[in-house]
C-alpha cells in the first residue's frame, strides 16, 4: 500500500468561496499529481509537483493553485470556486511503474 | 487523432466470455503503457503495464502494436468481479511525465 490519503472525502461549497484539498503520502515519493475526473472526459491533469516548492501546470490548471511545502503534503486550492469545478479530484503519486491514486475527493460547488 | 482513444462500450458479456478492449494512441514516442481498472465511485487502480510487445497475467493479456500505435486488453473467462471501467493510459514526457487517460470502456459481466 502506497500510503496516500486525501481529505476531505466529500465537500459541498458555495460559489465564490475558497477551497483547499489535501493529499498526504507517507513514502517520500518525489512526484505528486492532482487530477480531476468528469463524465465524458478521461482524468485530466491539473497540476503536479516534482519536489518541495517545485510545481508545474497541467492541462486544466486555470482556477487552481497548488503548494508543496513538505514532501508528504500536496495541497490543491480553488481560490474562488465555480460550478464548473464540481468534480471528483484524485491525487496520485508516481512509483515508476505507474501511478497510485488516492481515494478521491468529491467536490460539489453550489 | 485524439491522444488516447478507446472503444466506447459498454460491453455486456456473460460470465465465462472472452472480451477484448482496444486503444489507439497518437504519441509515437511513448514507450510504456498501462491498463487501469476503475470501479464505480472508486479510484483507478493499475491492472497491467505494457513495456514491450505484450504482457500476460493470469486471465488478462495486454498486447502492444507500436507500428499501428494500438494497445489491446484481452480478458478470458470473464468473472462477475471483472465488471468495471477499464482505462487505457499512455505516459508522455518520460517515466515521471504526465499520464494521458482514455475515457474508459465499461464492462458489465452478467451471470
Amino acid at each position: 500500500d502506497a500510503g496516500i490519503t486525501q481529505s476531505p472525502r466529500h465537500k459541498v461549497t458555495e460559489t465564490g468561496t475558497p477551497v483547499t484539498l489535501r493529499c498526504h503520502q507517507t513514502e517520500n515519493h518525489r512526484y505528486m499529481y492532482w487530477y480531476r475526473q468528469d463524465p465524458g472526459h478521461g482524468l485530466r491533469l491539473i497540476h503536479y509537483s516534482y519536489g518541495v516548492k517545485d510545481t508545474d501546470k497541467g492541462e486544466v490548471s486555470d482556477g487552481y493553485s497548488v503548494s508543496r511545502s513538505k514532501t508528504e503534503d500536496f495541497l490543491l486550492t480553488l481560490e474562488s470556486a465555480t460550478s464548473s469545478q464540481t468534480s471528483v479530484y484524485f491525487c496520485a503519486i508516481s512509483e515508476g511503474r505507474g501511478y497510485t491514486f488516492g481515494s478521491g475527493t468529491r467536490l460539489t460547488v453550489v | 487523432r485524439k491522444e488516447v482513444e478507446q472503444d466506447p462500450g459498454p460491453f455486456n458479456v456473460p460470465e465465462g466470455a472472452t472480451v477484448a478492449f482496444n486503444c489507439t494512441y497518437s504519441n509515437s514516442a511513448s514507450q510504456s503503457f498501462f491498463w487501469y481498472r476503475q470501479d464505480c465511485r472508486k479510484e483507478p487502480k493499475l491492472l497491467m503495464s505494457v513495456y514491450s510487445s505484450g504482457n500476460e497475467d493470469g486471465r488478462f493479456t495486454a498486447q502492444l502494436n507500436r507500428a499501428s500505435q494500438y494497445i489491446s486488453l484481452l480478458i478470458r473467462d470473464s468473472k462477475l468481479s471483472d465488471s468495471a471501467t477499464y482505462l487505457c493510459v499512455v505516459p508522455i514526457g518520460g517515466s515521471q511525465g504526465n499520464l494521458i487517460f482514455g475515457k474508459g470502456t465499461k464492462l458489465s459481466v452478467k451471470p
